[in-house]
This record gives structure tokens, sequence and C-alpha cells, in this order.
């Protein structure tokens, strides 16, 4: 089954730091991808997607993620980090024929000021 | 605009009794889903709707059903609830199905326990 991975459960990084967020997927053909943001106590808000054509994805807030099929990858990437940045942040992949998206675990952001 | 609205914010029920969870957007969207959150499982489907009158099943569909009588509303019902349904529940909607392209809009969410 279509399933995407984060293998990392926490990170923590220096205020004006880069950051990566790691997100692999499983699925034969071209996926559609997400990237979630969610604040504490709060909903999740939808930062970037991917369906076709450029791999490198601008989203909000300043954050894009690079889709690459030879590591199954969609990582998703911020080159300075700002304390409001401290979050979890998900992935998510179209399954269902199109009618599901389906999460990954999550990474917990923690930013060092 | 209220986007997706969910009521209630907080709820502690008893093993075994029943209730609601309601969700209203005002968007006019199309789909609308139930996510379940748990820590270090991320999110998971519980149901969905395409449109009013069409709902299928998610992964863990188990233990709650749904309706879709309008555009608008789209409840989940917990029909005995056991304490392995505590979480946080989130609706979800958006104008087309995700593989149309479309991002979610989440509501607040509703934090249950059940005892």
């Amino acid at each position: 089954a279509q399933s995407v991975t984060q293998p990392d459960i926490h990170i923590t990084v220096s205020e004006g730091a880069s950051l990566e967020l790691r997100c692999n997927y499983s699925y034969g053909a071209t996926p559609y991808l997400f990237w979630y943001v969610q604040s504490p106590g709060q909903g999740l808000q939808l930062l970037l997607k991917y369906f076709s054509g450029d791999t490198l994805v601008q989203g909000i807030k300043g954050f894009e993620a690079e889709f690459k099929r030879s590591q199954s990858s969609f990582n998703l990437r911020k080159p300075s980090v700002h304390w409001s940045d401290a979050a979890e942040y998900f992935c998510a992949v179209v399954t269902g024929g199109g009618n599901k998206l389906t999460f990954g675990t999550g990474t917990q952001l923690k930013v060092e000021l | 605009n209220a986007g997706v609205t969910q009521t209630p914010k907080f709820q502690v029920l008893k093993t075994g009794q029943s209730m609601t969870l309601q969700c209203a957007q005002d968007m006019n969207h199309e789909y609308m889903s139930w996510y379940r959150q748990d820590p270090g499982m991320g999110l998971r489907l519980i149901h969905y709707s395409v449109g009013a009158g069409i709902t299928d099943q998610g992964e863990v569909p188990n233990g709650y059903n749904v309706s879709r009588s309008t555009t608008e509303d789209f409840p989940l019902r917990l029909l005995s609830a056991a304490p392995s349904q505590t979480s946080v529940y989130f609706c979800a909607s958006s104008y087309q199905s995700p593989g149309q392209g479309a991002g979610y809009t989440f509501g607040s969410g509703t934090r249950l326990t059940v005892v």
C-alpha cells in the first residue's frame, strides 16, 4: 500500500540555521505529495504540494520541498529557521484511488534561540 | 468566513456512552473527512465523503458512523465509546478530492477522553 515514512521523530535546530525534514514515499507511480504543519493545539495547515512538473516546489512561510524519484523522497527545507517554525510537520501522500490522504507519523521541530 | 468548525472542543465520555462530534464548513467544499490523531501514529483516516449522500471508510472505521445529508455538515458518531477511542479528532474539508490537487482545510480539533 502507498505510504510515507518520516524517519525523524524529533529534530532540534538553532534559530537562523537551515532545516531539512525527511519524507520517503512508497508508491509505484508518480505520487501526489503534501507537507502540512501543526502548531500546538491547532489543526493542520497546508505548506505545499507536489503533483507534477517542477520537482522543486515552493510553499508558504519560506518553505520548499524537492521531489526526488531516484531516492523516493520529498524532503522539506527552509534556509533559515525562525523560532515561530517550532511545530509538528507531517508529510502525506494521496492514496485510495485519489480519494484519501495518508499521513506520516510526523516530525516534531524544536527551535533553540 | 468561519472555515471548518468542530464542536465540542473537549469531551469526556464514560465507556459505553454514545455521542456525535459535529463538523460544519461554510466553503461549499464537496470533500470532507475525519481523522484521529494519536501520539506517534500521525493522523489516521476514519471516514470520508466526496459529496452529499456519499461516504466511505478510511483505515480505522470500526466503532464510528458517519452520514452526509448536506454539503455543509459531516457528523461523526461514536455508537458505544471505548477507551481506545480516546484521541484528538480532526475534521478536514476541500473543494475536491486529494487526488485532484486540493489541499485540506482543517478544523481545530475535538479532544475526546473515554474513561
